[in-house]
């Protein structure tokens, strides 16, 4: 089975910290994918990846940062937290495609900032 | 934006089937029909994807129109675990998922 694992599944920090949010995948998947969900907003993309040290702006990325030094992991940096960053964020990972293979997910960590 | 229009929510009785539809009436030849849910704050969950053909495995079936304009998918036996939002995604060729808002199926005893 595809795992994709979230270093927290809660998370509270105070405004103006930096916050890492970590994501692991263990199927040497290419592409990695950072999501934000909202209440009424739904899904939101944020950065992706399509190979190490690559990096892709999604639909929100002001605010964040990412990085991608290892194939397995991608990290979602916050520069200085602010409360309108209190949401569930989600890691998906999945093979290079072109457009025909699935992403998974992991089990999200809900940040809160304070 | 999402290219999908799928009803806000819908029931379902336990035990029968539940057929969630789903347009995607602006679909191109390349893109192909996925099918996520998510269960109450888990992450999505991947159900099936498909092009053209009718797919089945061992969560669901995917029914795809012959003009690919629609598609329903079929729990055949829904139970209440099945409760969840299921998300219906054209994904265009080599890029994201881009999420809608999803049908949140309840599904009562």
């Amino acid at each position: 089975d595809v795992k994709v694992t979230q270093s927290s599944r809660y998370l509270v920090k105070r405004t103006g910290e930096k916050v890492f949010l970590e994501c692991v995948q263990d199927m040497d998947h290419e592409n990695m994918f950072w999501y934000r969900q909202d209440p009424g907003l739904g899904l939101r993309l944020i950065y992706f990846s399509y190979d190490v040290k690559m990096k892709e702006k999604g639909d929100i990325p002001e605010g964040y940062s990412v990085s991608r030094e290892k194939k397995e992991r991608f990290s979602l940096i916050l520069e200085s937290a602010s409360t309108n960053q209190t949401s569930m964020y989600l890691c998906a990972s999945s093979l290079k495609s072109q457009g025909r293979t699935e992403a998974f997910f992991g089990q999200g960590t809900r940040l809160t900032v304070v | 934006d999402a290219k999908t229009t799928q009803p806000t929510s819908m029931d379902c009785a336990e035990g029968r089937a539940a057929n969630l539809p789903c347009n995607h009436s602006t679909i191109s030849g390349n893109e192909y029909v996925y099918w996520y849910r998510q269960i109450h704050s888990q992450g999505p969950q991947y159900i099936i994807h498909g092009l053209k053909n009718n797919e089945t495995n061992e969560m669901a079936s995917l029914i795809i129109t012959e003009d690919r304009k629609s598609s329903t998918l079929i729990l055949p036996h829904a139970t209440l675990r099945d409760t969840a939002v299921y998300y219906c995604i054209v994904r265009p060729y080599g890029q994201n998922f881009v999420f809608g808002p999803g049908t949140r199926l309840s599904v009562l005893p």
